[in-house]
């Protein structure tokens, strides 16, 4: 039972130009959402995140949009950059009235490739 | 400051051996959690220690698995008489208490179980 799914596999994209990288989740109690990217060998490192009452949080290149009557979240990363090849992963935990419980779901990630 | 850290990196171990597997978090965070990525799926989270809170053990996959923490640093997680299926990759997390979303992960330790 899927609750966090990054549909494509893979992505390649131009130096330059913009990724998109979509995520869909079923829980409707999730309320917060988090990107991860991961490079071989190495643990996931926390990029980007945002809450459920918001619709858009960006950080310098990154910028992640919720739609929560779809129930989907997108990344976009823009310009692309040849060192943003790796595998990005979707999370979200649904945190509950107190906030006690931070555990994540995560989907199987989306490889991405930035030509030069 | 020093990240998490895991050890050992890789373990190969015959089916039907116990595994200990263990992981240094960050200082000062409280939170501790373990996933397991087995290949070609995302994480999957198998236990969660905060502080002295009983911890939530809702995603070990089975009572061969078990996890300790003690207080709020060191954390083993130990796998008795090994199965194939428990080859992945296990990776602990760590988060501070006023940033419990963004979780710092070790590099992982991958079991290959034969």
């Amino acid at each position: 039972d899927q609750q966090v799914k990054q549909n494509s596999p893979s992505l390649s994209v131009q130096e330059g130009r913009i990724s998109i990288l979509n995520c869909d989740y079923t829980n409707s109690m999730f309320d917060y959402f988090l990107w991860y990217k991961k490079y071989p060998a190495e643990g996931p490192t926390f990029l980007i995140s945002i809450s459920s009452i918001k619709d858009k949080n960006e950080d310098g290149r990154f910028t992640v949009f919720l739609n929560k009557s779809a129930k989907h979240l997108s990344l976009h990363i823009v310009p692309s950059q040849p060192g943003d090849s790796a595998v990005y992963f979707c999370a979200a935990s649904a945190r509950g009235m107190d906030g006690a419980n931070s555990k994540l779901t995560f989907g199987k990630g989306i490889t991405l490739s930035v030509r030069p | 400051g020093a990240g998490v850290s895991q050890s050992p990196s890789n373990k190969v171990t015959e089916k039907g051996k116990d595994v200990e597997l263990r992981c240094d978090p960050i200082s000062g965070h409280t939170a501790l959690y373990w996933y397991r990525q087995r290949l070609g799926q995302g994480l999957e989270f198998l236990i969660y220690f905060q502080g002295n809170s009983a911890p939530d053990k809702s995603g070990l996959p089975s009572d061969r698995f078990s996890a300790e923490r003690t207080g709020e640093s060191v954390s083993t997680l130990t796998i008795q008489r090994t199965q194939q299926e428990d080859s992945a990759v296990y990776l602990c997390a760590s988060s501070s208490p006023d940033r419990v979303y963004e979780q710092y992960f070790g590099p992982g330790t991958r079991l290959t179980v034969t």
